[in-house]
């Protein structure tokens, strides 16, 4: 079965300083993998997401991700985090073989201080 | 404007009564599901439905029913068999399959027992 690991509850960062949210997976074969991030009682949205070719991947917000397949890693970054940015981060995995239902993380809630 | 709704936003059930969770989006999407959130535990899959009337069970599904009769519309109920309702309810939608399976989310409905 399919899992997708969050290690951190919570990662705190300042303001302008470089952010990463980590995802580590377990599934075999070449899963689809994304980001969602949920701000207070919302639904969540969709961030980026990797299928397959280029292992750095952009998305919204200036967000990117690194797909790296011998870690079984798929970690979030920001070159420069806003306080706008504090939010709860979800990573999912889709096997992409057999079943095609996202299993998500637990969520990383992310907060950048002024 | 395309989307997914949900339906009403906070719900308040009192001991012994089932109550029901509307879900409608306009995406054309084949596959709904019904994800239960609790803090710290991040999201459960309840239900989900790759095609009109049919639909499966996901990890967390007893003391919920699903029907799945229109494309569009997905709702949830939860019945006095559920023992600990009190959560936070998340709709989504996506492509069965393909690369375009990033699912979209409704703002949720909050449930609290009474």
């Amino acid at each position: 079965a399919q899992s997708v690991a969050q290690p951190e509850d919570q990662v705190n960062v300042a303001e302008g300083n470089p952010l990463t949210v980590k995802c580590t997976y377990s599934v075999s074969g070449n899963p689809y993998l994304f980001w969602y991030v949920q701000y207070p009682n919302r639904g969540l949205q969709f961030l980026l997401k990797y299928i397959t070719g280029d292992n750095l991947v952009k998305g919204s917000y200036g967000f990117e991700a690194e797909f790296n397949k011998s870690q079984t890693s798929f970690h979030l970054k920001k070159p420069s985090a806003l306080v706008s940015d504090s939010a709860l981060y979800f990573c999912a995995v889709i096997p992409n073989r057999g079943s095609y239902i996202p299993t998500f993380g637990r969520g990383t809630s992310l907060i950048v201080h002024p | 404007d395309g989307g997914i709704t949900q339906s009403p936003k906070y719900l308040f059930r009192k001991e012994g009564q089932n109550v029901t969770l509307s879900c409608e989006q306009n995406l054309n999407h084949d596959a709904m599901y019904w994800y239960r959130q609790d803090p710290g535990q991040g999201l459960r899959l309840i239900y989900y439905s790759q095609i009109v009337n049919d639909f499966q069970k996901g990890d967390i599904a007893e003391g919920y029913s699903v029907s799945r009769e229109k494309k569009e519309s997905f709702p949830l109920t939860v019945t006095s068999a559920q023992k600990n309702p009190t959560a936070f309810y998340l709709c989504a939608s996506s492509i069965w399959q393909g690369m375009n399976t990033e699912a979209f989310f409704g703002q949720g409905t909050r449930l609290t027992v009474v």
